[in-house]
């Protein structure tokens, strides 16, 4: 049972370009957060999917940043007209469901990472 | 203010010894408390998580909760090589699914 599946594991854009990373949740998970890590800082909150739905962005900047978890294929984390702050490591996180208690899901896995570098 | 502070270190310890890391938060709303362990240029995995106040073990591994100094800590007991990497301290509060993550500590165990 493969994990978490973040691809590409490194990637490098010229300002300006787009930035696009993929993430294959665990087998039988339908739930996916992406995060994303500065040098040296914990982990931030962009957005959470589930299939086909945008559950809370409330992490995700307002211009250039777009996320989606189709009904088939990974979900995409989009980073249009990238600038060197966006230079850091996203990572993606899956879970099989929410909890029936309304509590928070304990299973999210994490996959390695895609570590975007803009020059 | 930050909503997770954590002492980032580095934090250097010999082999065997007892290691403390801590965080504390300022949003009483938080019931969920985990632990997460992040080897260099790898993702974080979870190590332990806790609802609400008190303590839980798991092996070498103490995790406590103080929500009335809004203050948590993992111990690590007979410390080992393997140990060493970024913790991370992560909350949430009831219903959400997003965790708030401290800035994370470095930690080395010297043989």
């Amino acid at each position: 049972n493969a994990g978490v599946m973040q691809n590409p594991r490194h990637l490098v854009r010229r300002r300006g370009q787009e930035a696009r990373l993929r993430c294959s949740p665990m087998k039988g998970h339908s739930h996916v957060y992406w995060y994303r890590q500065l040098p040296e800082e914990g982990l931030k909150f962009m957005v959470y999917l589930q299939k086909e739905n945008i559950i809370d962005e409330s992490g995700m900047p307002k211009e250039r940043f777009s996320a989606e978890f189709p009904k088939e294929g990974p979900s995409i984390l989009r980073i249009q007209q990238v600038v060197r702050g966006d230079s850091a490591a996203y990572f993606c996180a899956s879970s099989p469901s929410i909890s029936p208690v309304g509590g928070l899901n304990t299973e999210a896995f994490f996959g390695q990472g895609t570590r975007l570098t803009v020059v | 203010q930050k909503e997770v502070e954590q002492d980032p270190g580095p934090l250097s310890v010999p082999e065997g010894a007892i290691v403390s890391l801590n965080c504390t938060y300022s949003n009483s709303a938080f019931q969920y408390f985990m632990w997460y362990r992040q080897y260099s240029r790898k993702g974080p995995e979870l190590l332990m998580y806790t609802y609400s106040s008190g303590n839980k073990e798991d092996g070498r591994f103490t995790a406590q909760v103080d929500k009335s100094s809004k203050y948590i800590s993992l111990f690590i007991r007979d410390s080992q090589p393997s140990d060493s990497a970024t913790y991370l301290c992560a909350m949430s509060s009831q219903g959400a699914q997003k965790l708030v993550f401290g800035q994370g500590t470095r930690l080395t165990i010297n043989p």
